[in-house]
């Protein structure tokens, strides 16, 4: 299978500690996208990678929330101090490198902080 | 901000029977794409069609086509010939020319029935 894949597909963690996700694309997708996704809503952009450079972050990216991809492949997305309010699927998202390429979606890490 | 609208949170249609499943957006912008995608339950999200805003003619894809109103900012979903794998939800999505920030509307949750 060489669609995009996620890594824990579950996460159940206490209040203030922190979680790591882990993302892999499509193989040669140069860009990669994080979407958090509540009960009830759409999905919403976090932050998105061209390669290893992270270009573009949401302002619902908050301290606590940081997303690497240091060799252009893989990315993590880790949060820090968990609150309660952080539960939600996390999504990652891969397309092939020039704008407006679909974006092909994983299933997705559901997080329920406790 | 771009801002995407699906009015209709709950559908259902009778297997083989058409349905359409309703979307506007509010923007100032000329150029940008619109997504339809599908997210089955427990499953992950898939793009059913997207719709590049230059383009006068409204996209096809098998049973799937779309109603793109410019003026309007009017982007409706309609599905013939309804299926019971079509069940899921879906979601509108818009995406400004050159930007990889996709806004989503809540979702409408279609069920069909046998």
């Amino acid at each position: 299978d060489t669609g995009v894949s996620q890594d824990p597909r579950h996460k159940i963690t206490k209040r203030g500690q922190n979680v790591t996700f882990r993302c892999d694309p499509i193989s040669e997708h140069n860009r990669l996208y994080w979407y958090r996704q509540t009960l009830g809503q759409g999905p919403e952009f976090l932050t998105y990678f061209q390669n290893e450079a992270q270009l573009e972050k949401s302002r619902l990216l908050s301290d606590r929330f940081s997303a690497e991809r240091p060799k252009g492949s893989f990315s993590t997305l880790e949060i820090q101090r968990t609150e309660q309010g952080d539960s939600a699927m996390y999504l990652c998202a891969s397309s092939p490198g020039t704008n407006q390429e679909t974006q092909y979606f994983g299933p997705g890490t559901r997080l329920l902080v406790l | 901000a771009q801002t995407v609208t699906q009015s209709q949170p709950e559908m259902s249609v009778q297997e083989a029977e058409t349905v359409t499943l309703s979307c506007t957006y509010d923007t100032s912008e000329s150029n940008y794409y619109l997504f339809w995608y599908k997210q089955p339950p427990s499953r992950q999200m898939i793009l059913v069609i997207r719709q590049e805003a230059y383009k006068q003619q409204n996209a096809t894809e098998n049973r799937f086509s779309v109603n793109f109103q410019k003026a309007a900012k009017s982007f409706s979903l309609k599905i013939s010939d309804s299926q019971l794998g079509d069940t899921a939800m879906y979601f509108c999505a818009f995406m400004k020319n050159w930007e990889n920030d996709m806004r989503f509307g809540a979702g409408t949750r279609l069920t069909v029935k046998p």
